[in-house]
């Protein structure tokens, strides 16, 4: 079945480093893939996604590319912010007629100033 | 703010207890699904109801079900509960049925339920 795994965390940076959080996944197919927020007490938000392979994702200077050689989509930013603390899913749905989406397990991002 | 508002925020029952939580989503949205967070893990696909239909379903037991009403408010059940029902249940809504790549999906903040 699909499955999407992450970067174990938590991750902990300062103020203004460079992230990279990792996320490879398994599915038939081609699935579109997104990157999720979760900020303390909130649910999900979208941050970015890319529906097709060599597709980049961008938002509030947050970048993956969707790669299908590696089935990679992995969370970059050159600059992170304390803001930018909360929990990050990588996930994906395959097409068809519901909204399923299969996440990862969600990287913790604690970013210090 | 996503427009999705759930209720309760939070929900302590027995080993064996039935549950209803509660979701509403933003008016003219057709599609309702359901998750399960436990601690430290990602959201599972419980379920989906596009116009008060279920159309699809995750990889959990009949004692999970669901309903939506007309007016855009849905209700998630669940029968029998065990301790490992123990999680933060999210609701999110859409307009259409799923088959749109550029559909989004807006999710509410949660349910957090407790069993013991």
């Amino acid at each position: 079945g699909d499955s999407v795994t992450q970067m174990e965390g938590p991750v902990t940076l300062s103020e203004e480093a460079f992230l990279t959080i990792n996320c490879t996944y398994t599915a038939t197919g081609y699935p579109s893939l997104f990157w999720y927020v979760q900020y303390p007490g909130e649910g999900l938000q979208l941050l970015l996604k890319a529906t097709k392979a060599d597709d980049k994702g961008s938002n509030k200077g947050f970048e993956a590319t969707y790669r299908k050689e590696t089935t990679s989509f992995h969370l970059e930013k050159g600059s992170v912010q304390v803001s930018d603390s909360a929990v990050y899913f990588c996930a994906l749905r395959r097409g068809g007629s519901n909204y399923k989406l299969t996440f990862g397990k969600g990287t913790l991002l604690t970013v210090n100033p | 703010e996503t427009g999705v508002t759930q209720s309760p925020t939070h929900l302590i029952k027995t080993r064996g207890q039935q549950v209803t939580l509660r979701c509403s989503s933003q008016s003219g949205h057709n599609t309702v699904s359901w998750y399960q967070q436990a601690l430290g893990q990602g959201p599972q696909f419980i379920f989906q109801y596009y116009r008060e239909e279920e159309n699809g379903r995750g990889n959990f037991p009949p004692r999970f079900s669901g309903l939506q009403f007309p007016n855009y408010s849905s209700e998630l059940n669940v029968n029998a509960l065990e301790l490992d029902d123990s999680a933060l249940y999210l609701c999110a809504s859409s307009l259409g049925a799923g088959r749109g790549e550029d559909e989004k999906l807006f999710f509410g903040s949660g349910t957090q339920l407790s069993v013991l």
